[in-house]
């Protein structure tokens, strides 16, 4: 059962468009939600997270929405550029839970020049 | 300081046979994971190490799973018996102390191929 769902394999944007990946998730004990960047050949790499308790977190150009009624949260990225081109993973976490994460499946994001 | 570093980078066995992968967590982290991908998947999570808790053992998929850690620092995930659908990345991380949402950092990953 997949906990945390990613329903969209790829995007493609243009560069200095904004970039939006979403992401659902069907635990409503979920309490925090993080978003990390892969490249290829390399581990994940943490970019931003929000806490449930909040419905928006921004860093740069990165922002994070959560939307707790509807277990919906997005990362937007604005302005898109190249070096952003990657796999996004949406995770989830519980407090008490040993900080585990349960991941999506990934988002492949390209962005062209 | 260093990251989070696993070896070997590949792995190719034959199925029946055990593996050991290593994984060397960023000095000081006291919590330590360990996640695996399947082809098309997302990261799943195996088993999790804080301090001298006992670990949380509850993603591993089977008995012929299990990992050690020594201390606070190196860390093994053996596979016994090993069978074609064990073929996946699997991954390391660690965090500072384990508390919840705390960042994790992850290593390159170990690329399994059981034949």
């Amino acid at each position: 059962d997949q906990q945390v769902k990613q329903n969209s394999p790829s995007l493609s944007v243009q560069e200095g468009r904004i970039s939006i990946l979403n992401c659902d998730y069907t635990n409503s004990m979920f309490d925090y939600f993080l978003w990390y960047k892969k490249y290829p050949a390399e581990g994940p790499t943490f970019l931003i997270s929000i806490s449930s308790i909040k419905d928006k977190n921004e860093d740069g150009r990165f922002t994070v929405f959560l939307n707790k009624s509807a277990k919906h949260l997005s990362l937007h990225i604005v302005p898109s550029q190249p070096g952003d081109s990657a796999v996004y993973f949406c995770a989830a976490g519980l407090t008490g839970g040993g900080n585990k994460l349960t991941f999506g499946t990934g988002t492949q994001l390209k962005v062209e020049l | 300081g260093a990251g989070v570093s696993q070896s070997p980078s590949n792995k190719v066995t034959e199925k029946g046979k055990d593996v050991e992968l290593r994984c060397d967590p960023i000095s000081g982290h006291t919590a330590l994971y360990w996640y695996r991908q399947r082809l098309g998947q997302g990261l799943e999570f195996l088993i999790y190490f804080q301090g001298n808790s006992a670990p949380d053992k509850s993603g591993l998929p089977s008995d012929r799973f299990s990992a050690e850690r020594t201390g606070e620092s190196v860390s093994t995930l053996t596979i016994q018996r090993t069978q074609q659908e064990d073929s996946a990345v699997y991954l390391c991380a660690s965090s500072f102390s384990g508390a919840a949402s705390e960042t994790q950092y992850f290593g390159p990953g170990t690329r399994l191929l059981v034949l």
